[in-house]
């Protein structure tokens, strides 16, 4: 069965840095496309990143230069490193397995991540 | 990377049929037929309900169909029922190698 958990998401200062992680199971993390998405509280879904099978990766206009993403194969987990945060980051964070970077089959449940002083 | 365009609510009876539009451009919807279709209910994340314009993900209603021409692209549910009442999200690939998704339609069943 396909799962995936998402961790690290919290309160945070704008400026400051932040790592959501995603445990996944039940498939393998580096053969396959594996996405951020992001819904602000109360709003619309919005695409954060993307990173293939092969490695490449993409990212929306809004976080390019601030937002990384990567993945560690021996632990099967996916990563988001989160810089410069700014109140407009405040969102909750799902982690979702991607087909051909196309189209998303498999959920998280989320993590929240809040930037405020 | 500006939003698709869908409507903010759409609304219908139970039995009836809806459709949800999906407006992009010649980068995303026109462009590929990589246009996708997700259910989100309250406090819920999102479900694939229509992936490559018309194409149903296994243990989606065939209530459920999508469709594309032009720029515009499609989601239909007929025989609306109850449990159907959700925001709905169109998504397409783009000629940046990334996806861009729509602002999102309440369905509200009356």
């Amino acid at each position: 069965e396909v799962q995936l958990v998402e961790s690290g998401g919290g309160l945070v200062q704008p400026g400051g840095s932040l790592r959501l992680s995603c445990a996944a199971s039940g498939f393998t993390v580096s053969s396959n496309y594996i996405s951020w998405v992001r819904q602000a509280p109360g709003k619309g879904l919005e695409w954060v990143s993307v990173i293939y099978s092969g490695g490449s990766t993409y990212y929306a206009d809004s976080v390019k230069g601030r937002f990384t993403i990567s993945r560690d194969s021996s632990k099967n987990m996916l990563y988001l490193q989160m810089n410069s945060l700014r109140a407009e980051d405040t969102a909750v964070y799902y982690c979702a397995k991607t087909v051909g970077a196309t189209h998303i089959d498999y959920w998280g449940q989320g993590t929240l991540v809040t930037v405020s002083s | 990377q500006s939003a698709l365009t869908q409507p903010a609510s759409v609304s219908g009876s139970p039995g009836q049929s809806i459709t949800i539009s999906c407006t992009g451009t010649s980068s995303d919807v026109a462009g590929y037929n990589y246009v996708s279709w997700y259910q989100q209910h309250p406090g819920k994340a999102p479900k694939l309900m229509i992936y490559d314009v018309s194409n149903r993900p296994s243990g989606v209603s065939n209530r459920f169909s999508g469709s594309k021409s032009g720029n515009t692209a499609s989601l239909t549910i007929s025989g609306l029922q109850a449990e159907d009442e959700a925001d709905y999200y169109c998504s397409s690939y783009t000629s940046s190698s990334t996806v861009v998704f729509g602002g999102g339609t309440k369905l509200t069943v009356l």
